[in-house]
């Protein structure tokens, strides 16, 4: 049973405009949110979080919104550039250690 | 300082070799992973480390022996692994108790041959 998904495989977004990558998920005890980014043959890094508390927790270019109700939660890269081009994982936790992964949404910003 | 270290980067073993991967963090972090990664797939736990005691063993087989000499350092021993253990591995740490972000390492790539 997937707890965390990414429906979308891949998303290709021109430079300067607005990137949006979408995550559901099941879990309700989810209470708290991350957003990591990846690049090939490094590890994930984290990007952004959002506790179950608010619906939007913005970072300079990276807006969370979290959606509740709904179960859905969506990261928001404006302006897009091309060094935002990796792959970006969504994770649920629910008060303890564990982080539950989506597969992964691969982000391409064309110059 | 926000970094994970983790050597070596890349480990090629066969499959009666006894093999040890390696991390460290000083940012003061309590708790400390083990994940396990596959190609186009999430990282999966493995450990949980917290206060140098395990706590977490995500039904690992016995061929992953996790170990936390202290509270900067994590070692994962390799032994008698299978080729479809081939994977990143990759190790994370976090400030401690609750939901607090992890920090990831840059990971080992490891072939069993």
């Amino acid at each position: 049973d997937q707890q965390v998904k990414q429906n979308s495989p891949s998303l290709s977004v021109q430079e300067g405009r607005i990137s949006i990558l979408n995550c559901d998920y099941t879990n309700s005890m989810f209470d708290y949110f991350l957003w990591y980014k990846k690049y090939p043959a490094e590890g994930p890094t984290f990007l952004i979080s959002i506790s179950s508390i608010k619906d939007k927790n913005e970072d300079g270019r990276f807006t969370v919104f979290l959606n509740k109700s709904a179960k859905h939660l969506s990261l928001h890269i404006v302006p897009s550039q091309p060094g935002d081009s990796a792959v970006y994982f969504c994770a649920g936790g629910a008060g303890s250690y564990q982080l539950t992964f989506g597969k992964g949404t691969k982000l391409s910003v064309i110059p | 300082d926000t970094e994970v270290t983790q050597t070596p980067k890349h480990l090629v073993m066969g499959m009666t070799n006894k093999k040890s991967l390696k991390c460290e963090q000083h940012m003061g972090h309590r708790a400390m992973y083990w994940y396990k990664q596959k190609a186009k797939k999430p990282p999966e736990l493995m450990f949980v480390y917290s206060y140098e005691k395990l706590s977490i063993n995500e039904s690992v087989p016995s061929r992953f022996s996790p170990e936390c000499p202290n509270s900067s350092l994590l070692n994962l021993h390799l032994h008698a692994l299978q080729p479809e253990d081939s994977a990143l591995y990759l190790c994370a740490s976090s400030r401690g108790q609750g939901l607090y972000e992890q920090y990831f390492g840059p990971g080992t790539r490891l072939t069993v041959t």
